[in-house]
Order: C-alpha cells, then sequence, then structure tokens
C-alpha cells in the first residue's frame, strides 16, 4: 500500500530563514506533486515531479525528487511571510495512475 | 476557463438527511476526481471519472455515497442518511488524462457539517 510522510508538520520560521519539508513515500511512483492550501481555500499545484532528479523552482520555492530513496524535497529559501500556508505533497503509484495518495500536510508559519 | 467550481460552498444539515454536491470541471478536462478532507489531513480520494466512466472508488466510499457524471462534464456527489463522521470538506478535481503531468486541479471544495 502506497504510504506518504511529510516532516515536519508543523514548521514555525522567521523572515529571511531557509528550512526544507520532506516527502518520503512507500512505493515505487513516477509522479509526484506538490500543492499549497491557504486557511479556508482549496488546493493549488505547485509542482509536478515526474524523474529521478528533477528539480523545479518557483520564487523562494524549489522541490526536487530523489525515486531511488523515494523522497522529495520542498526548500523554502529566504522565506516571506506570505508563504505561510499548508503544504501537501501528493504522489501517485507507478502501478495505479489513479492511487494518488497525499501527505499529512506542513503547516509553515513565517513569522516577521 | 474559470478553473472548478463547486456548489454549495457550505452546506449544514442534520443526521439522516440526504445531500448532494456539484462539481464542474475545467471544460477541456476528462477526468474528475472526489476526495474528503478532515482537518488537519491530507485529502483522501474517494472515486473518479474518466469522461462519464466511473473507473474507480475507494473503499472510504460506502453505500451510502453516489456519485454520477452522466454526461461526462459536471458531477455530483450524494450522501444519504448522513452521519456526523461525514463532517469534512469535499473537494472535487479535474485532470486532462492523456498529458504527461496529469496535475489536477482542485476546486474550492464544499464543508459539509452534519449536526
Amino acid at each position: 500500500e502506497l504510504k506518504v510522510e511529510q516532516n515536519p508538520l508543523f514548521l514555525s520560521m522567521q523572515e529571511g530563514k531557509n528550512y526544507t519539508i520532506y516527502c518520503n513515500y512507500s512505493t515505487t511512483s513516477d509522479r509526484l506533486y506538490w500543492y499549497r492550501q491557504d486557511p479556508g481555500k482549496s488546493l493549488e499545484s505547485l509542482f509536478v515531479l515526474l524523474s529521478n532528479g528533477a528539480v523545479k523552482q518557483e520564487g523562494r520555492l524549489m522541490a526536487s525528487l530523489d525515486t531511488k530513496a523515494r523522497l522529495s524535497t520542498l526548500h523554502i529559501t529566504a522565506a516571506v511571510h506570505d508563504l505561510s500556508a499548508t503544504y501537501f505533497c501528493a504522489v501517485a503509484s507507478a502501478y495505479n495512475n489513479n492511487d494518488m495518495r497525499f501527505g499529512a500536510g506542513t503547516r509553515l508559519t513565517v513569522k516577521p | 476557463d474559470t478553473g472548478v467550481s463547486q456548489d454549495p460552498r457550505h452546506k449544514i444539515t442534520k443526521r439522516g438527511q440526504n445531500v448532494t454536491f456539484r462539481c464542474d470541471p475545467i471544460s477541456e478536462h476528462n477526468r474528475l476526481y472526489w476526495y474528503r478532507q478532515t482537518l488537519g489531513q491530507g485529502p483522501e480520494f474517494l472515486t473518479y471519472f474518466q469522461n462519464e466512466a466511473q473507473l474507480e472508488k475507494s473503499r472510504l466510499l460506502s453505500d451510502r455515497f453516489s456519485a454520477e457524471r452522466p454526461k461526462g462534464s459536471f458531477s455530483t456527489l450524494e450522501i444519504q442518511r448522513t452521519e456526523q463522521g461525514d463532517s469534512a470538506m469535499y473537494l472535487c478535481a479535474s485532470s486532462f488524462w492523456g498529458r504527461n503531468t496529469d496535475t489536477q486541479y482542485f476546486g474550492p471544495g464544499t464543508r459539509l457539517t452534519v449536526l
């Protein structure tokens, strides 16, 4: 069964600092997604990672994928308050593309 | 393209009542998904359609739940004889299967409260 674990679940950081969120998964996957969710809102797609070594960057966020380690990271550079949100990784099984599992989410708070 | 829309945004009902939610996907998308999200958790897959065919249902989807997508466009999710444990955010997402990424785009959700 595909399982997805994120850590940390809660992250409080100061503006200007760097940090990394980790996403581990249990079975072979060929697609990994990162989403952002603001309180009371729906999910916004941030990145899609399709292959080993894939790296995507958008502004202060950079996502990477290591399929051998079954690990993805979301790195935050010089955090700003606007990045405060919950970040989810979601993994699609290579054996059943419709089996997409979400992590529990990382609730990020960026303090001034 | 106005994105995925859902209606209603909020629904409060009494235990035992039936409720129906609607989802309008992005017009060119051929896949439509339903998820349930409870507080502090990630979305959990319920079911999905490719065009009008319902291709997969999660074990979470009990007999009280039914979903339809009659013309391959909008979809409805009905919950019969609601229970307090059904209280959650119900999210709809759509995607275009055939593109490499198959990114799912989510609607704003319907928040259900069962009293």
